[in-house]
């Protein structure tokens, strides 16, 4: 089983739509949480942290599920420049960071 | 600051000959991250250093690899002799700290292709 795992996609959603992605972690004793946006053929920028009592920047919402291993991001009122990877990064104790595979996102006009 | 610094953005390399690989991290960050991107297993760590020191190289995927950080302001990632599973895009990062909460400012990559 793989540490982090997200579902590859690819999410293909109209303008305005609502979207939402999923990741599970396997290591319980892992620390922080956060989502990474990629841009093809560029490097990953961190997008939001992601924090025990859930936390919102603009359209973005990220949630996590301590006990069942779970973090969540929802991206509400969809623009076309939201199209990207979203990349959900665990930190393990120790400060290794994890990256899931991503989750493609392509937002249609 | 004009960011992580990597080069050469692109190298196409043969079979057999040695590559290196560059990295300048923003000054003043005390970490420094090389990674591997393919399609097929995503994004992996490969090894990091604090103060110029490694720290965890368990991601090196064998002896054909090395990295060093001779100074805070460059890092070398070489492999030799390289392979054509080598081909991949290789990312440097940098962070102030290590750890909960501290942002990874990732370079532009560069992209290998081992013929």
């Amino acid at each position: 089983r793989k540490e982090v795992e997200q579902d590859p996609g690819p999410f293909n959603v109209p303008e305005g739509a609502t979207v939402a992605f999923n990741c599970t972690y396997s290591n319980s004793a892992s620390q922080s949480f956060f989502w990474y946006r990629q841009d093809c053929r560029k490097e990953p920028k961190l997008l939001m942290s992601v924090y025990s009592s859930g936390n919102e920047d603009g359209r973005f919402t990220a949630q996590l599920n301590r006990a069942s291993q779970y973090i969540s991001l929802l991206i509400r009122d969809s623009k076309l420049s939201d199209s990207a990877t979203y990349l959900c990064v665990v930190i393990l104790q120790g400060g290794k960071l994890i990256f899931g595979q991503g989750t493609e996102l392509s937002v249609k006009p | 600051d004009a960011g992580v610094i990597q080069s050469p953005r692109h190298e196409v390399t043969e079979m057999g000959q040695e590559v290196t690989l560059r990295c300048k991290p923003i000054s003043g960050h005390d970490y420094l991250f090389w990674y591997r991107q393919t399609m097929m297993r995503g994004l992996e760590l490969l090894i990091y250093f604090n103060n110029n020191v490694p720290i965890d190289d368990s991601g090196m995927p064998e002896d054909r690899f090395s990295a060093k950080m001779p100074n805070a302001s460059f890092s070398t990632l070489k492999i030799q002799p390289s392979e054509p599973r080598d081909s991949a895009v290789y990312f440097c990062a940098s962070s102030l700290t290590s750890g909960s909460g501290n942002e990874q400012f990732f370079g532009p990559g560069t992209r290998l292709t081992v013929l």
